[in-house]
């Protein structure tokens, strides 16, 4: 399994937008990136995943870097409801979703 | 229906009892997952299924016992659990161990060993 460093902690303002970094430098050519974040008292909840190209979605961006070492994480408008905790984590058919530290995200009003 | 439905929310047990944790998903998904998290810590993976066959235990305590009696259904056994072992209990669910899909997560059991 891929290895991930992500920044402990992060603050934002609300409807401010919110890059959340994740390095896996050890990342194969075939693992995609996957993104979870957990609420307070929730299960953890899927984001986007992607494997080159940046991807879009109702909840959020993702931007890989071109050798993928890393990818970011883009939320356009940050909302009290956006406090949690955002894993990124590489996944490859056969490998199980194995979630680090992660990074918690405060938003403030 | 993309849920992934955990019973009970809450359960407190003694150290002589025997529980089970109960974990439902009707998405056809045929990869389901036990993790096991304290506060504060991420999720740690504890047992993997795939097509109704244990994938993966990871070194868990044998006093955690798995079982998937069927596609749907996901159990986890408890016996003579320890202190140590009070945790919130997280089910999850995927397409398959041999596609790239995401995993979908039920809201977890917390469990408290007395």
């Amino acid at each position: 399994d891929a290895k991930t460093t992500q920044p402990n902690s992060m603050e934002s303002n609300e409807e401010e937008p919110v890059h959340l970094p994740c390095n896996h430098s050890t990342i194969s050519g075939t693992d995609y990136i996957h993104w979870y974040r957990q609420l307070p008292s929730q299960g953890p909840e899927y984001v986007i995943h992607g494997l080159t190209s940046n991807v879009n979605n109702r909840m959020a961006s993702l931007a890989i870097a071109e050798d993928r070492k890393s990818s970011t994480l883009i939320l356009h408008r940050a909302t009290l409801r956006d406090a949690a905790v955002y894993y990124c984590i590489p996944y490859n058919y056969g490998q199980n979703f194995v979630f680090g530290p992660g990074t918690r995200l405060s938003v403030l009003p | 229906d993309t849920e992934v439905t955990q019973t009970p929310k809450h359960l407190v047990m003694g150290m002589t009892n025997k529980k089970s944790l109960k974990c439902e998903q009707h998405m056809g998904h045929r990869a389901m997952y036990w993790y096991k998290q304290k506060a504060k810590k991420p999720p740690e993976l504890m047992f993997v299924y795939s097509y109704e066959k244990l994938s993966i235990n990871e070194s868990v305590p044998s006093r955690f016992s798995p079982e998937c009696p069927n596609s749907s259904l996901l159990n986890l056994h408890l016996h003579a659990l320890q202190p140590e072992d009070s945790a919130l209990y997280l089910c999850a669910s995927s397409q398959d161990l041999r596609t790239n899909t995401e995993a979908f997560f039920g809201q977890g059991t917390r469990l408290t060993v007395v």
